[in-house]
């Protein structure tokens, strides 16, 4: 797989129940991050981990890194109808501003009401 | 909240022809960027752009692609002659130097280019 795959693909899932996104990359990085886009719109940061994190909290959202894997899960706990959009992972393999950022290829989350 | 803000929303254009997309990244950040999504696929880096010079550039920005900050606000991306796979959606984004964020890219709602 490519830098920053993620899966599953797609994702069904009812208003309430837990949703659980895995992402996979292969060279080494300085931080990982996950973004959320809405169909037709921008990317929005949701929460980055460094590569010394382990687990990341921020609000219904929790974000582990097992570098030793070369992987990341981003898990939104009671989801929400609003929650319905794709997910990415974006790796930066540096520390330094300026960098690109090489993303997966998202999850597309469905909240059902 | 500041915004990274791009127009046109949607730009419509001949084979061949020139584009200019313009972004007005947020106005305290120092670093720009261009990437584009084409539909269904994931999204790719293009360029970096700092201090007024490419900082770093993909395969996908050849000599067709030029980027340029006209003034204080603007920021650009031109393709000389477009082809029909540069359809896509084009995001620019920016950021900035602080310790905490600085990994932090804040993407534009994009433009939509679509080459016929």
């Amino acid at each position: 797989s490519q830098q920053g795959e993620e899966d599953p693909q797609a994702l069904s899932i009812q208003e309430g129940e837990n949703a659980t996104m895995n992402c996979s990359y292969k060279t080494s990085i300085n931080n990982l991050q996950w973004y959320r886009q809405n169909s037709g719109r921008g990317l929005v940061h949701l929460i980055l981990i460094r590569s010394n994190e382990r687990e990341k909290h921020s609000g219904r959202l929790r974000v582990t890194l097992d570098t030793s894997k070369k992987s990341s899960s981003l898990l939104i706990t009671a989801s929400r109808a609003a929650d319905t959009a794709s997910y990415f992972c974006a790796t930066d393999k540096s520390n330094n501003a300026g960098n690109m950022l090489t993303f997966g290829g998202g999850t597309r989350l469905m909240v059902k009401p | 909240e500041p915004e990274v803000t791009q127009t046109p929303s949607h730009q419509v254009t001949q084979m061949g022809q020139e584009v200019i997309l313009r972004c007005v990244p947020i106005s305290n950040h120092l670093y720009f960027y261009w990437y584009r999504q084409i539909l269904g696929q994931k999204v790719e880096f293009l360029v970096s752009f700092y201090n007024n010079e490419i900082s770093e550039k993909s395969e996908i920005f050849d000599d067709q692609f030029s980027v340029e900050r006209p003034d204080g606000s603007n920021f650009t991306l031109k393709i000389r002659s477009t082809k029909l796979e540069d359809s896509a959606m084009y995001f620019c984004a920016s950021s900035n130097r602080d310790s905490s964020a600085k990994n932090i890219q804040y993407f534009g709602a994009g433009t939509r280019l679509s080459v016929l």
